[in-house]
């Protein structure tokens, strides 16, 4: 069973640079795997943030970019802001018409 | 500019059936690749299935949890997508979100979300 690995949590502090990950249990996370990311806030639904890796969805600021680190994808966010503080869900297209999505990343912002 | 908005959430007991509709505005469902995401209470988003346009066959693809028990349909009339679920356990217990698929493969639109309880 493919598993899709994300920090459970992380904190910065207003006006660093944060990159959170997605990996794979078992493997490395490539473009082929069309990575997306999400941010969600309690109680309202998830917004697109970046998608095919790193193409930003319209509308979200600059300072959100997507990448390839390694054997992982990865959301950085540039010059982070209180209201950031977010959930931040990465998924994988796994083929044949079926995504994974990681377990959610945490991002607190103090 | 494209909505969607999810109903038919509510209480149901385990072994029961619901159906979940996602009213779509802005574009045609049947031309679009569509998709159900969910959210367990105080956990992460679990993609349930998806739903190819028309022109490219209506394949329907499901997760291993719903495989089975749950399918995905339209109706051009109303402009509405469907999900049914048959045979509903207390896990199935989530917010379902309803989403339309951009290329390549990313939920791009996402409803407010609608709530199943499964619970005797």
């Amino acid at each position: 069973q493919t598993v899709v690995t994300q920090e459970p949590s992380f904190s910065v502090s207003p006006g660093e640079t944060v990159t959170l990950t997605c990996g794979l249990s078992s493997g490395s996370v490539s473009t082929d795997y069309y990575p997306s990311w999400y941010q969600q806030t309690p109680g309202q639904a998830p917004r697109t943030l970046i998608y095919s890796t790193n193409t930003r969805s319209s509308g979200v600021p600059d300072r959100f970019s997507g990448s390839i680190l390694g054997n992982k994808a990865a959301l950085t966010i540039t010059a982070a802001q209180a209201d950031d503080e977010s959930d931040y869900y990465c998924v994988l297209y796994m083929g044949s018409g079926s995504w994974v999505f990681g377990g959610g990343t945490k991002l607190t912002v103090l | 500019e494209v909505q969607l908005v999810e109903s038919g959430g509510g209480l149901v007991k385990p072994g029961g059936s619901l159906r979940l509709s996602c009213a779509a505005s802005g574009f045609t469902v049947s031309h679009a690749w569509m998709s159900w995401v969910r959210q367990a209470p105080g956990k992460g988003l679990e993609w349930v299935g998806r739903i190819t346009s028309s022109a490219d066959g209506g394949t329907r693809d499901f997760a291993a949890p719903v495989k089975g028990r749950f399918t995905i349909s339209g109706d051009d009339s109303k402009n509405t997508l469907y999900l049914q679920m048959n045979s509903l356990k207390t896990e199935d217990t989530a917010v379902y979100y309803c989403t339309t698929v951009g290329n390549p493969g990313y939920f791009h639109h996402w409803g407010q979300g609608t709530l199943v309880t499964v619970s005797s």
